[in-house]
């Protein structure tokens, strides 16, 4: 069965500094990954999502994430965060195509 | 604002009772998704529907049930509720059925607690 592990629950940065969250995936076949935002009070909003192709995928806000099928992984990064990126970010595999499993979602806290 | 539109936001009912949550998906999307959103269980695909059938079942109860209709809205309802029930649903849509190529867009969802 597919599964999203996201080891970090909560993670702190400071504004300006660069944020990365792990995100690792257990799927048979090619997978279909994803990144989304939720901030407080709203829904869940797509930064972005990798089919196939580059590993490396651009994606709004100045989020980028790389696949790395050996590591299992598609980790998330910015290299200066905002204030505004305080949210909790969920790291979500899409199996059967029809169906997202999310990961149980990492908290992100910007001091300032 | 991603197009896709839930009501109610917000929702209190007591146990036992039955609710009606509604999900108008983003015009041109055919596809239409249920995820239930708890704080024990984390984020979790319900069904999903494709222009009006359903296409796949997730974790959901015999309790609840959904419906896309001809307008492609849909419904999920929940009945015999719960406290565990208490949760945020999210609809979400899509132009194409599967995951693949497709983009899922999520709505901001309804907040149901059950006292």
């Amino acid at each position: 069965a597919q599964s999203v592990t996201q080891p970090d629950i909560h993670i702190t940065v400071s504004e300006g500094a660069s944020l990365e969250l792990r995100c690792n995936y257990s799927y048979g076949a090619t997978p279909y990954l994803f990144w989304y935002v939720q901030s407080p009070g709203q829904g869940l909003q797509l930064l972005l999502k990798y089919f196939s192709g580059d590993t490396l995928v651009q994606g709004i806000k100045g989020f980028e994430a790389e696949f790395k099928r050996s590591q299992s992984s598609f980790n998330l990064r910015k290299p200066s965060v905002h204030w505004s990126d305080a949210a909790e970010y969920f790291c979500a595999v899409g199996d059967n195509d029809y169906k997202l499993s999310f990961g149980a979602g990492t908290t992100v806290t910007v001091r300032a | 604002d991603s197009g896709v539109t839930q009501t109610p936001k917000h929702l209190i009912t007591a146990t036992g009772q039955r609710v009606t949550l509604r999900c108008s998906p983003r015009s041109g999307d055919l596809s239409v998704y249920w995820y239930q959103q708890s704080l024990d269980q984390g984020l979790q695909f319900l069904i999903q529907y494709y222009n009006g059938e359903e296409r796949a079942k997730g974790n959901i109860l015999e309790r609840f049930s959904a419906q896309q209709f001809p307008d492609l809205h849909s419904e999920l309802n929940l009945s015999s509720l719960e406290l565990g029930d208490s949760a945020l649903y999210f609809c979400a849509s899509s132009v194409q059925q599967g995951i693949s190529g497709n983009t899922i867009y999520f709505g901001e969802g309804s907040w149901l607690t059950v006292v």
